[in-house]
């Protein structure tokens, strides 16, 4: 059953603490994304990775960082950095290289830090 | 960058009634998408239409790329299609590029 999967589905964290969300893909697309949500608004971009070992920051990459070791999976860290970090984050994944670039999303981490 | 507008902000229909949710957008797309976000926040893809018209049951897009708009209609609304629906796009000529995404038409079906 191809598909994405993010872990855990809540977390909670104190402040100052990092903390990594999972996200990973099994449907053999070479590009993925992070985005975070804040209530009432639109997603907006942290960091895409278009290959493996390769990755660009977005528009709100300020205290986030990722890393990009396999195809299959783009975990992003929340550093202490980072000024307001609870949000809800989602992680997506599209094809490269071909006519349609459509992106598909995972169900998302709801990160609460106090 | 490129900006993106949903309207309406709100909207609050009978069971039965028809929509229009419009997208502007302020510089030509590579990527154009229609989702629909549900209670517990998951994005379900509605439509991927760059350009031209596509239809899916009760629910069709039309994206006019010339003019930088796209509009998603939505016929005969039931309670299910409550939500929150959101436009996103990737101006990129190159693709598989982030989305720059709306603020999203908050969708209320009264039974």
């Amino acid at each position: 059953d191809g598909g994405i999967t993010q872990s855990p589905k809540y977390l909670f964290r104190k402040e100052g603490q990092n903390v990594t969300l999972s996200c990973e893909q099994n449907l053999n697309h070479d590009a993925m994304y992070w985005y975070r949500q804040d209530p009432g608004q639109g997603l907006r971009l942290i960091y895409y990775s278009q290959i493996v070992n390769d990755f660009q920051k977005g528009d709100i990459a300020e205290g986030y960082s990722v890393s990009r070791e396999k195809k299959e999976s783009f975990p992003l860290t929340v550093t202490s950095a980072q000024k307001n970090p609870t949000a809800f984050y989602l992680c997506a994944s599209s094809t490269r290289g071909t006519d349609s670039y459509e992106q598909y999303f995972g169900p998302g981490t709801r990160l609460t830090v106090t | 960058g490129i900006q993106v507008e949903q309207s309406p902000p709100d909207l609050i229909l009978q069971e039965g009634a028809n929509s229009t949710l419009r997208c502007n957008f302020s510089d030509s797309v590579n990527n154009l998408q229609w989702f629909h976000q549900n209670p517990w926040g998951q994005l379900i893809n509605l439509f991927y239409i760059p350009s031209g018209t596509k239809q899916n049951g009760r629910l069709s897009a039309t994206t006019v790329a010339t003019e930088r708009y796209s509009l998603l209609y939505i016929s005969s609304s039931q309670t299910t299609d409550s939500g929150v629906y959101f436009c996103a796009v990737d101006p990129s000529g190159g693709g598989a590029d982030g989305l720059t995404f709306g603020k999203g038409t908050h969708l209320i079906i009264q039974p």
